[in-house]
C-alpha cells in the first residue's frame, strides 16, 4: 500500500470548514483513497474513500487532485464532536480478507469553540 | 444500521491467564479483521478472515489464534497473557458482494479494551 503523508496536528473553529491534507504522491492506478478518524479510544470510523473523483457524503467531501497525489478531507462545519484523529489511508480494493488497514500517524484534529 | 459488535468490551486479566474475544460482523460481511492499539499508538493489523479461512496475517504473536466460524463470527483467542498485551483490540467487517466501487470498506467495532495485571 502507498505511504501517506499528514501534518500532525490541526486546529479548527468550530463551525467552520475543516480542510485536511493528505499526500499520497506513490499511490497506485487501484488504489483507493480512504479516510478514517478515530474519536478517544473508540472504534475507528469510516468517514469517505474515493478513487479519482471527488466525492461527498453526509459526513464530509473529499477532493482529490487530477494527478491523484494528494487529496483533501473537508468537514464543512467541524463541532465540538469532530476533534479527533483522521487517518488517510490508501489502499487497493477488492475481497479475500487481504486489504489490511494500514495506519499511519495521522492528524489530530482540535476544534475550538 | 447494524454494526459490528464485540465483546467483552472491558476484560480484565492476569499475567500468564488466557482470554478470548469475539467479534461478531455486521449481517452478511464474510471477512473479518483484527486489529491491536497499544497505549498512544495506532491500530497495527493482526489477522484476517475471509469465509472462514484465515487469509491474511500480520504481526499476531503466537500466542494468539483466532478463527473465524460458521456464522461468521470470529474469536480471537490470547493465552500466556503478558502485561505488553494490554491494549484495544479492534475488528473489522467487510463484504465481498458489495460493488468495487464500494471499495471493499471495513467497518470496525467499539473494541475490547484488555488489561492485564
Amino acid at each position: 500500500d502507498a505511504k501517506t503523508t499528514q501534518p500532525p496536528s490541526m486546529d479548527c473553529a468550530e463551525g467552520r470548514a475543516a480542510n485536511l491534507p493528505c499526500n499520497h504522491s506513490t499511490i497506485s492506478g487501484n488504489e483507493y483513497v480512504y479516510w478514517y478518524r478515530q474519536i478517544h479510544s473508540q472504534g475507528p470510523q469510516y468517514i469517505i474513500h474515493g478513487l479519482k473523483n471527488n466525492e461527498t457524503n453526509e459526513m464530509a467531501s473529499l477532493i482529490i487532485t487530477e494527478d491523484r497525489k494528494s487529496s483533501t478531507l473537508i468537514l464543512p462545519h467541524a463541532t465540538l464532536r469532530d476533534t479527533a484523529v483522521y487517518y488517510c489511508i490508501v489502499r487497493v480494493a477488492g475481497s479475500g480478507g487481504y486489504q489490511k488497514v494500514t495506519f499511519g500517524t495521522g492528524t489530530k484534529l482540535q476544534v475550538i469553540p | 444500521a447494524a454494526g459490528v459488535i464485540q465483546s467483552p468490551r472491558h476484560l480484565i486479566k492476569e499475567k500468564r491467564e488466557t482470554a478470548t474475544l469475539k467479534c461478531y460482523p455486521i449481517p452478511r460481511h464474510d471477512t473479518v479483521y483484527w486489529y491491536q492499539q497499544g497505549p498512544g499508538q495506532d491500530p497495527q493489523f493482526l489477522i484476517s478472515f475471509y469465509e472462514k479461512m484465515q487469509s491474511d496475517k500480520g504481526s499476531i504473536p503466537d500466542r494468539f489464534s483466532a478463527q473465524q466460524f460458521s456464522d461468521y463470527h470470529s474469536e480471537l483467542n490470547m493465552s500466556s497473557l503478558e502485561l505488553g498485551d494490554s491494549a484495544l483490540y479492534f475488528c473489522a467487517s467487510s463484504s465481498t458482494g458489495l460493488a468495487v466501487s464500494s471499495g471493499d470498506t471495513q467497518y470496525f467495532g467499539p473494541g475490547t479494551r484488555l488489561t492485564v495485571l
